[in-house]
């Protein structure tokens, strides 16, 4: 597709369930980004990729979360046993390399409500 | 990453040039200024970035400072739908982008 694609737009769950959200990135990047964005918030850094491996994890908040990539496409960020404070928008961005010249792509968001 | 500094709102008169500064007094040589908005509940949107020269596109102008410590984002004739929270941000290598708070830009008609 022509830009970064997230699946679901929304999910709701209940507390304690375990929840996967998808990130197709433009074709060609190597690098792929997962933020989180709470409720009138900044961005917050949870992890990056180039191509399948992570260098950079030091932003997840919690061993509940998890992510991984396959064949320098998809990524899924897992989160188990979520809990309210999980609630946020899940944003994923890409970029040709991973680069200080290199312009982040974001896409439209997975919005996570925790029942 | 270098730490930003931006005013947590700003208005500006539909039609006229918004000018959005950024203070970035830690800045290292090797980091570049990014510009990103965000329009409420989609995700962020990049406007232009540089290195030490002043950058134009089609959305905006970049002026850096000579010392780098300073930059500022120019709108030149601002419309309503450019209402949105602008983020100023420096970025190293292969780091991501830490986006600070941002300006909230009201466009008045």
């Amino acid at each position: 597709g022509a830009g970064v694609s997230q699946s679901p737009s929304n999910k709701v769950t209940e507390k304690g369930k375990d929840v996967e959200l998808r990130c197709d990135p433009i074709s060609g990047h190597t690098a792929l980004y997962w933020y989180r964005q709470r409720l009138g918030q900044g961005l917050e850094f949870l992890i990056y990729f180039q191509g399948n491996s992570a260098p950079d994890k030091s932003g997840l908040p919690s061993d509940r979360f998890s992510a991984e990539r396959t064949g320098e496409s998809v990524s899924t960020l897992t989160i188990q046993r979520t809990q309210q404070e999980d609630s946020a928008v899940y944003l994923c961005a890409s970029s040709r390399r991973a680069a200080a010249n290199e312009k982040l792509f974001f896409g439209s968001g997975t919005q996570l409500s925790v029942l | 990453d270098a730490k930003t500094t931006q005013p947590p709102s700003m208005d500006c008169a539909e039609g006229r040039a918004a000018n959005l500064p950024c203070n970035h007094s830690t800045i290292s040589g090797n980091e570049y200024v990014y510009w990103y908005r965000q329009i409420h509940s989609q995700g962020p949107q990049y406007i232009i970035h540089g290195l030490k020269n002043n950058e134009t596109n089609e959305m905006a102008s970049l002026i850096i400072t000579e010392d780098r410590k300073s930059s500022t984002l120019i709108l030149p004739h601002a419309t309503l739908r450019d209402t949105a929270v602008y983020y100023c941000i420096v970025k190293t290598g292969a780091n991501n982008l830490f986006f600070g708070t941002g300006t909230r830009l009201t466009v008045i008609p």
